[in-house]
């Protein structure tokens, strides 16, 4: 157990449906973070909140939309996804500054399939 | 933004030390060296940072030579449960530079 929770922890959702990925952190961090892992390919940074703003957002296609709404809890809304967006969705935390000086603690992850 | 290179996998046995090396070559002044250790469908988590010489915790350690170009992650007497992808980063933190890379796969065999 990292302190941080996700759910749902597994889902299966088609092109046209939309659901969304909820992250809890319980550590009391001020930064949130999005992290896309697809099979055989590195982690991915989608998106940084700092204190319920967001700080960064690598140019993810627009049916990724994130809410913070307060520093513990990190929303990743979905879309029209396509099937190319099937991945391991991970959420993490850090105190302080957003960065890797601060130690990222990571939920287990949202296995994520789109049919 | 500073690149990382790591070997894409390692093999050893148990009860074997594991030295696993990543090259950074441009990395800047204000940058850290954090390792990451992740298991299957897991997030990473954390293992040791430093910036240069030597850090040591009670998981493993961390030799960063002068010039820090590169580093490397040891792991004493490495089991079976050590069996993972590990991650070597490097950042100053303010500015979101930091990326995983692909990572050394390790595998400790009996």
């Amino acid at each position: 157990e990292t302190g941080v929770t996700q759910t749902p922890r597994h889902l299966v959702m088609g092109m046209t449906n939309k659901k969304s990925l909820k992250c809890e952190q319980h550590l009391g961090h001020n930064a949130m973070y999005w992290y896309k892992q697809s099979a055989k390919k590195p982690l991915e940074l989608m998106f940084v909140y700092s204190l319920e703003e967001r700080v960064e957002n690598n140019s993810v296609p627009s049916r990724f939309s994130p809410e913070c709404p307060n520093s513990s809890h990190l929303f990743l809304h979905l879309h029209t996804l396509q099937p190319e967006d099937s991945a391991l969705y991970l959420c993490a935390s850090s105190q302080g500054i957003p960065g890797w000086i601060n130690e990222q603690y990571f939920g287990p992850g949202t296995r994520l399939t789109v049919t | 933004l500073a690149k990382t290179t790591q070997p894409i996998s390692m093999d050893s046995y148990e009860g074997q030390e594991v030295n696993i090396t990543c090259s950074h070559n441009n990395i800047a002044t204000n940058d850290y060296i954090t390792w990451y250790q992740q298991f299957p469908s897991q997030g990473p988590r954390f293992i040791i940072q430093g910036y240069k010489t030597k850090v040591t915790n009670e998981v493993a350690s961390l030799f960063i030579p002068a010039d820090r170009k590169s580093s490397t992650l040891s792991l004493p007497r490495v089991s079976l449960s050590d069996t993972a992808v590990y991650y070597c980063l490097v950042g100053d933190g303010w500015n979101n530079d930091m990326r995983f890379g692909a990572g050394t796969r390790l595998t400790v065999k009996p």
